[in-house]
């Protein structure tokens, strides 16, 4: 099992471009997350999945927006990049409570 | 809502000294309970959790940690340091009655450096 697959792993965005960060699974989980961590401040939930076609938001969603059309595949997309939005991106997958997380993708936007 | 309070953003022991880290939560929920490591440039690794059952949780790479109720505490603990242990900590907590399913509150992490 690769586990949790994330492209790009780096990536530099110019301000008002749009990307999508992509994140797969493979570990069947129907649970599907999006992290975003910056210095001093942990981890913070972007947007959250509980299975296809569902999705809800974590506590710091603007600027972000995610679908869910398969089990597998859990992509996040920026529609205009700030530079507020310059972070480390980590997506993860769940079941039982338990979270497992991709290698991350370091995001910088002038 | 849940948060996570980690005690001291960098410890410093000295190797084969105790390595205790510091984890408060708040839920108005049973928590489900996290400790993950991260080293520079990586992804998390799951250490060990507590979910329910036994309050005493061992771990990877000779970690434990007690979950507390009373102190509302989820202390890492390690009895030996090893230069290998450097890295970043984070405590995290969920919400035990979605099945963890509404996402993890993270505490802001620990830097451990570990002094030969």
């Amino acid at each position: 099992n690769a586990g949790v697959t994330q492209t790009p792993k780096f990536q530099v965005l110019k301000t008002g471009q749009s990307m999508t960060l992509q994140c797969a699974q493979d570990m069947n989980h129907e649970y599907m997350s999006w992290y975003r961590q910056d210095p001093g401040m942990g981890l913070r939930l972007i947007h959250y999945s509980v299975g296809a076609g569902i999705t809800d938001q974590g506590e710091v969603p603007n600027g972000y927006n995610v679908s869910r059309s398969t089990t597998e595949d859990f992509p996040l997309r920026l529609l205009s990049a700030a530079p507020s939005q310059t972070s480390v991106y980590f997506c993860a997958s769940g079941a039982g409570g338990t979270q497992y997380f991709g290698p991350g993708t370091r995001l910088l936007v002038l | 809502a849940q948060s996570v309070t980690q005690l001291g953003s960098h410890v410093s022991v000295s190797e084969g000294a105790l390595v205790l880290l510091r984890c408060n939560y708040s839920s108005s929920v049973p928590p489900y309970l996290f400790w993950y490591v991260q080293y520079p440039n990586q992804g998390l690794q799951l250490l060990l959790k507590y979910t329910t059952g036994a309050t005493l949780v061992k771990g990877i790479n000779g970690f434990e940690a007690e979950f507390k109720k009373s102190e509302t505490s989820f202390h890492l603990t390690k009895p030996s340091a090893h230069m290998s242990d450097a890295a970043e900590y984070f405590c995290a907590v969920s919400d035990q009655t979605g099945g963890g399913a509404d996402g993890l509150t993270f505490g802001k992490g620990t830097h451990l450096i570990i002094q030969p």
